[in-house]
Parts: structure tokens; C-alpha cells; sequence
């Protein structure tokens, strides 16, 4: 089976433009979280979305915005890109029925801005 | 704020030696925790996950919790050079989402053959 795919894997974008990152989880999990990685930290929750609704938001900017699709498929949007925007974003699927918090990850989409 | 602490390391080990790596969380409400392997330029793999009190083990690996004392650790048995990679600690607190998982900045593991 089919792990989690993140599109695209690299992408450069200059500053104050915007991106849009996807993401599918795993063949029946329904919850799809994202994080962002920065060299030398763990990765930082963003956005956790299940069933299409935003089931909990980390301490990020309004510039940051995300949604689900009715087949689960994610995407992440990030407008007015700053260069500490810089990071790996990583996708990461769940069940999140009762009792099953494991969460997998996609390969992720570096981000470079310029 | 909740928060996890891993000791960044490097943490050096010989081959076949144990390795164990360390993690301490602050929420004495957290019920749930994982740990992830990194390689360089790579997302995080989970390998370990333990909800309940005591050890839990999978091949080469034992996840041991106690929450009266707040530290989940990670031992790695007969480690390997294919180990030598950053083991990130990882919870969900009591009552978040369940997609909220707090990271501790990792542990950078060296196997040295």
C-alpha cells in the first residue's frame, strides 16, 4: 500500500509570494495533520484537519491556512512567504478513531524563500 | 506550555553496544508517546509508540514510560551503523487534539562500527 505523498518535494519561491502545498494520507485514515520542520528542531504542529473540519491549529500566523478534501487529500497554503518561512513541511496521516493516535509521515516539501 | 526535552546529543555509541536515549515532558497529563527516527534530509519514521506504564518492546527496541516520573526513553539492543540517525520524542497532552503532537528538538545517535 501506498504511504503518505506530499507534492512537490522542492520548491523555491521568492519572498511576499504565496504557496500552496498537497498532500494525500494513507488509503483509509481521515485525519491529516501538518507540521513545520526547521534545521535542528522537531517538527512544529500547524494544522490538524479530520473530515474535512479543522480539528486544531498551532501557534502559527494567519497567513497559514489549510483544508481537507472530500477524498482526505490535503492542501497547505502559506500567502505573503517571509524568508523564516524556510522549512520542511511534513504532512502526516492518522486513523484518529478511538485509541489510535499513531501518526505517519509523508516524505515532505522542502521550502526554500529567497 | 506543554513541553518535551531530549538531550540533543550526539549521543555515541560502539556497534552491538545498547544505546538509550532519553525524554522528558512537562504535561502530567500526557497520555500518549512516540518515537520517530530521522535521517538526515528524510521526514520522521515512527518505530516505537507506548500509552500504559512500563516497557514495551519490538525487536531491537524498548520503549520504557513512567509517567509518576514524566520520562519515556528509547533503548536500542545490538545497535547498528544503520541506526545512526535523530530519534525524536514525541506526545499528545490529555484533552488536545489528537493530531497535536509536541515534538523535543531530538537526539543525534552515532553507531560507530
Amino acid at each position: 500500500d501506498a504511504g503518505v505523498t506530499q507534492s512537490p518535494t522542492h520548491l523555491i519561491k521568492t519572498r511576499g509570494q504565496q504557496v500552496t502545498l498537497r498532500c494525500s494520507p494513507i488509503s483509509g485514515h481521515k485525519s491529516v495533520s501538518w507540521y513545520q520542520q526547521v534545521l535542528g528542531q522537531g517538527p512544529q504542529f500547524i494544522f490538524q484537519y479530520y473530515e474535512k473540519e479543522e480539528r486544531g491549529r498551532g501557534n502559527f500566523p494567519d497567513r497559514f491556512s489549510a483544508r481537507q478534501f472530500p477524498n482526505y487529500s490535503s492542501e497547505l497554503n502559506v500567502n505573503a512567504l517571509l524568508l523564516g518561512d524556510s522549512a520542511l513541511y511534513l504532512c502526516a496521516s492518522s486513523l484518529a478513531g478511538v485509541n489510535s493516535y499513531e501518526q505517519y509521515f509523508g516524505p515532505g516539501t522542502r521550502l526554500t524563500v529567497t | 506550555q506543554k513541553e518535551v526535552e531530549q538531550n540533543s546529543g550526539p549521543l555515541s555509541v560502539p556497534e552491538g553496544a545498547i544505546a538509550s536515549l532519553n525524554c522528558t515532558y512537562s504535561d502530567r497529563g500526557s497520555q500518549s508517546f512516540f518515537w520517530y527516527r530521522q535521517y538526515s534530509g528524510k521526514s520522521p519514521e515512527l518505530i516505537m509508540f507506548i500509552y500504559s506504564n512500563g516497557d514495551k518492546e519490538d525487536g531491537r527496541f524498548t520503549a520504557q514510560l513512567n509517567k509518576a516520573s514524566q520520562y519515556v526513553s528509547l533503548l536500542i539492543r545490538d545497535s547498528q551503523p544503520s541506526d545512526s540517525a535523530t530519534y525524536l520524542c514525541a506526545v499528545i497532552g490529555y484533552g488536545g487534539s489528537q493530531g497535536n503532537l509536541i515534538f523535543g528538538k531530538g537526539t543525534k545517535l552515532s553507531v560507530k562500527p
